[in-house]
């Protein structure tokens, strides 16, 4: 089945710092996605992202298919950055979702 | 506004009693997920339905049941409600079955008490 794990499980820095995530997934993936949920509980889709590089502002993420690993980079750290990042692998059908990095953003 | 309407937004009710919990996806979007999330077990999927016909199941238990419309709005119906079913419910939307953008609605709180 499709497996998703990601690191680190927590993350507390000041604001202006850059942060990477990771994100591990099994051979089952055939497309990864990365989700900001807010401190309000909406969750956000940050990118569909199965393979290369895409940016957008301060964030970008790379996939690395081939060797089975996505990282989210969030640079110039901002406290509405604040929150749980979510990366979740689909394959036929259903995504599932890693367990989460929560990221807090300090003034 | 990511497009996908959920209703309500919260709702409390007590143990023993049935829910149904509404989704309406995303204009011109065929796929429609349902997401259970609880502080201990993390986002769960539990079922998905495109363009009416149940393509995906996950950690359903057999007290829920959904379906999808022919409008391709969503229903997800929880009975015998126990403690433990108290969680944040997402539904979301895609384009197709897989290989899409998918997009979350904002939740529907279900407390049971």
């Amino acid at each position: 089945g499709i497996q998703v794990e990601q690191s680190p499980p927590d993350l507390i820095l000041q604001e202006g710092a850059n942060s990477t995530l990771r994100c591990n997934f099994s051979d089952s993936v055939n497309n990864l996605q990365w989700f900001h949920q807010n401190p309000w509980g909406q969750l956000i889709n940050l990118f569909y992202i199965p393979s290369g590089t895409k940016q957008n502002g301060r964030l970008s993420a790379t996939t690395v298919a081939t060797e089975r690993y996505s990282l989210l980079y969030i640079s110039s750290s901002q406290t509405t950055d604040s929150g749980v990042y979510f990366c979740a692998g689909q394959g036929a059908q259903k995504l599932v979702f890693g367990q989460g990095t929560r990221l807090t953003i300090n003034p | 506004d990511s497009g996908v309407t959920q209703t309500p937004k919260h709702l409390i009710t007590a143990t023993g009693q049935r829910v149904t919990l509404r989704c309406s996806p995303r204009s011109g979007d065929l796929s429609v997920y349902w997401y259970q999330q609880s502080l201990d077990q993390g986002l769960q999927f539990l079922i998905q339905y495109y363009n009416g016909e149940e393509r995906a199941k996950g950690n359903i238990l057999e007290r829920f049941s959904a379906q999808q419309f022919p409008d391709l709005h969503s229903e997800l119906n929880l009975s015998s409600l126990e403690l433990g079913d108290s969680a944040l419910y997402f539904c979301a939307s895609s384009v197709g079955q897989s290989g899409n953008t998918i997009y979350f609605g904002e939740g529907s709180w279900l407390t049971v008490v």
